[in-house]
Parts: structure tokens; C-alpha cells; sequence
């Protein structure tokens, strides 16, 4: 099957700081990523999707200025956390869309951020 | 109005029961309805798959999505303790992102 990649698994970092995530498609080339941040108990909720190549498109109340997203090639996307604060703590989930069947989202493991 | 409504739960069943998880919509134009399981602090894995309407049956899970009511379901057989974890429906229309119900938490005893 499918296989989404992301590292890290699970970051501390002090506020301020930035924090860059890596969500790979391992034996696919997926011409679209989306970017997902789940709270506990809550479902996801997608904060932008990037096609390779292109600039990202964010979800409204999405700040793109503090979640960069680039997605250089059809394997990787990254998304990072730029001044984090504790409030940014959370669970973030990569899905990539398989380039043959476009309609299929495979996921990530996840990141789990915590901004001290 | 919420476009995908789905019942928290918890739900709690023992070992070999039959589960029905549901979801309802709101978009008619919704083509694509996916269930995900979800285990603690885990990404979501895709279970089944579903375009239009009809049963799909994979294994000890079927789903069944009925257009016309906009209503789905995951009904999962001869429950087992390792189904336990977190159940997600996603629908979509094409070339969108999926949009996710609040998913329903199993818990099966053995």
C-alpha cells in the first residue's frame, strides 16, 4: 500500500523558535499534499494543501506567514512552524494524493509538537 | 449546520459483536466517502474506500453509502479488542480536500 513518511515523529522546542516538519510519499509521487493539525479528541482540520511547484493554499484563519509550506517535489512537502508558541502545540498530519488515483489521501504517522 | 456530522461516541461492544458506524452530510455534491481508523496519537489509515453510491465490502468491514438519504455507514464483523481506536468518515468532491467527521471512539472488550 501507500506509504506517507514524517519526521520528525515528535519535537520540543522553546517558544520563539521554528520548527520544520517533513511529510514524504515513499513508493508514490503525489502531486498534491495536504497539511492537517489535530487538538486532542477533535478531528482533523486542514490548514492548507500544496501542489508541487506551486504556492500552498491555506484554509481560512490559516496565518501563511507562520506556516510555511513548500513543496519542492512530487515525494516531499515540508511545513514549518515559524515563532512558535505554546499555542501552536499540537498534533500535525501529512496526507499525500496519489498521482493515479487523485482522489485517495494517504496519511502520515504525524508530528507532535510542543512548544515549551 | 456542520457539512459532516458524526456521533462521538464512545461507543463499547464486546468481542465478536457486530459494529454500524454512521455519518451524515450535508454537500450533495460529495462523491468520494472514505473511513479511516485511528489509533492514539497515530496518522489515520485508510480502511475503505467508496465512490458514489453502494455497498463495498472488504474483509470483516462493509460500507454502504446512500446518496439519496446522505447518510454512511462502516458496519465492522466478528468485532475484535484490536479494533479499538478512533473511526473517522471523510467525504469529498473531486480535486478538493477530504473533509472530516469528529470520528467515533470503539472500544472493544474482550
Amino acid at each position: 500500500g501507500a506509504v506517507v513518511s514524517q519526521h520528525p515523529s515528535r519535537v520540543i522546542c522553546k517558544s520563539g523558535t521554528s520548527v520544520k516538519i517533513e511529510c514524504r510519499s515513499l513508493d508514490f509521487q503525489a502531486t498534491t499534499m495536504f497539511w492537517y493539525r489535530q487538538f486532542p479528541k477533535q478531528s482533523l482540520m486542514l490548514m492548507a494543501t500544496s501542489n508541487e511547484g506551486s504556492k500552498a493554499t491555506y484554509e481560512q484563519g490559516v496565518e501563511k506567514d507562520k506556516f510555511l509550506i513548500n513543496h519542492a517535489s512530487l515525494t516531499l512537502s515540508t511545513l514549518t512552524v515559524t515563532s512558535a508558541h505554546p499555542e501552536d502545540s499540537s498534533f500535525y498530519i501529512c496526507s499525500a494524493g496519489d498521482r493515479v488515483l487523485p482522489d485517495t489521501q494517504y496519511f502520515g504517522p504525524g508530528t507532535r509538537l510542543t512548544v515549551l | 449546520q456542520k457539512e459532516v456530522e458524526q456521533d462521538p461516541g464512545p461507543l463499547s461492544v464486546p468481542e465478536g459483536a457486530i459494529v454500524s458506524l454512521n455519518c451524515t452530510y450535508s454537500n450533495s455534491a460529495f462523491q468520494y466517502f472514505m473511513w479511516y481508523r485511528q489509533y492514539s496519537r497515530k496518522g489515520p489509515e485508510l480502511l475503505m474506500y467508496t465512490y458514489s453510491s453502494g455497498n463495498k465490502e472488504d474483509g470483516r468491514f462493509t460500507a454502504q453509502v446512500d446518496k439519496s438519504s446522505k447518510y454512511i455507514s462502516l458496519f465492522i464483523r466478528d468485532s475484535q479488542p484490536s479494533d479499538s481506536a478512533t473511526y473517522l468518515c471523510a467525504m469529498k468532491q473531486a480535486g478538493t480536500a477530504l473533509i472530516f467527521g469528529k470520528g467515533t471512539t470503539l472500544s472493544v472488550s474482550s
